[in-house]
């Protein structure tokens, strides 16, 4: 079964750091570009990265450029988000997401992780 | 960067009854375009990928068109699992973008 868990949601200070991580089964995941969204509370979905399948190309939201870094380990089939000066609307559900499992599209959805930024 | 507009903002529907959903992009985005939606405390699903392609295991009452900025969604005939919030998504140019979600709820 194709599948996506992600981990490493919490508690955070305003300007203080989080690595989020997405452990990836079922398919070979170094074939297989990855992305991670986010979704406020209340709110509507906002992407905010992507990875190529060998890590050699990444693209940012606007929102989050500077700040995040994200990552892979193809070995570990593990994908990661560095997540650094974090501010209050950065406070979501990451959700990562990859086209595996599917045809097109982003068919396989991890179970998404909450991020809160309070102090 | 691409803005992705849906609406209505929310579409009041009778189970059994077609439902049709609008996005309109700021510029073309040809048919890279896909479609989600939502149900609460779940993270999105898949519907419809380039424009009109379903995604697999999504039923045949699910049908999308449209190319360039105007798309649409079809639900021919709304069960009850398909209340929930609808996402448009283009994935043509960099910063990929959302549509701000069209809520469908029971009427």
């Amino acid at each position: 079964e194709v599948q996506l868990v992600g981990s490493g949601g919490g508690l955070v200070q305003p300007g203080g750091s989080l690595r989020l991580s997405c452990a990836a089964s079922g398919f070979t995941f170094s074939s297989y570009t990855m992305n991670w969204v986010r979704q406020a509370p209340g709110k509507g979905l906002e992407w905010i990265s992507y990875i190529s399948s060998n890590g050699s190309t990444t693209y940012y939201a606007n929102s989050v450029t500077g700040r995040f870094t994200i990552s892979r380990d193809n070995a570990k089939s593990l994908l990661y988000l560095q997540m650094n000066s974090l501010r209050a609307e950065d406070a979501a559900v990451y959700y990562c997401a990859t086209v595996a499992g599917g045809t097109g599209g982003w068919y396989t959805w991890g179970q998404g992780t909450l991020v809160t930024v309070s102090s | 960067e691409i803005v992705m507009t849906q609406s209505p903002a929310t579409l009041s529907v009778s189970p059994g009854e077609r439902a049709t959903l609008s996005c309109r992009a700021s510029q073309s985005v040809t048919s890279n375009l896909a479609w989600y939606h939502q149900k609460p405390g779940q993270a999105p699903r898949l519907l419809i990928y380039g424009a009109s392609t379903r995604a697999t295991g999504i039923p045949g009452r699910f049908s999308g068109s449209g190319s360039g900025t105007e798309f649409t969604l079809t639900i021919s005939s709304l069960q009850s699992e398909d209340f929930a919030v609808y996402y448009c998504q283009q994935y043509y140019d960099w910063p990929l973008t959302f549509g701000g979600g069209t809520k469908v709820e029971i009427k």
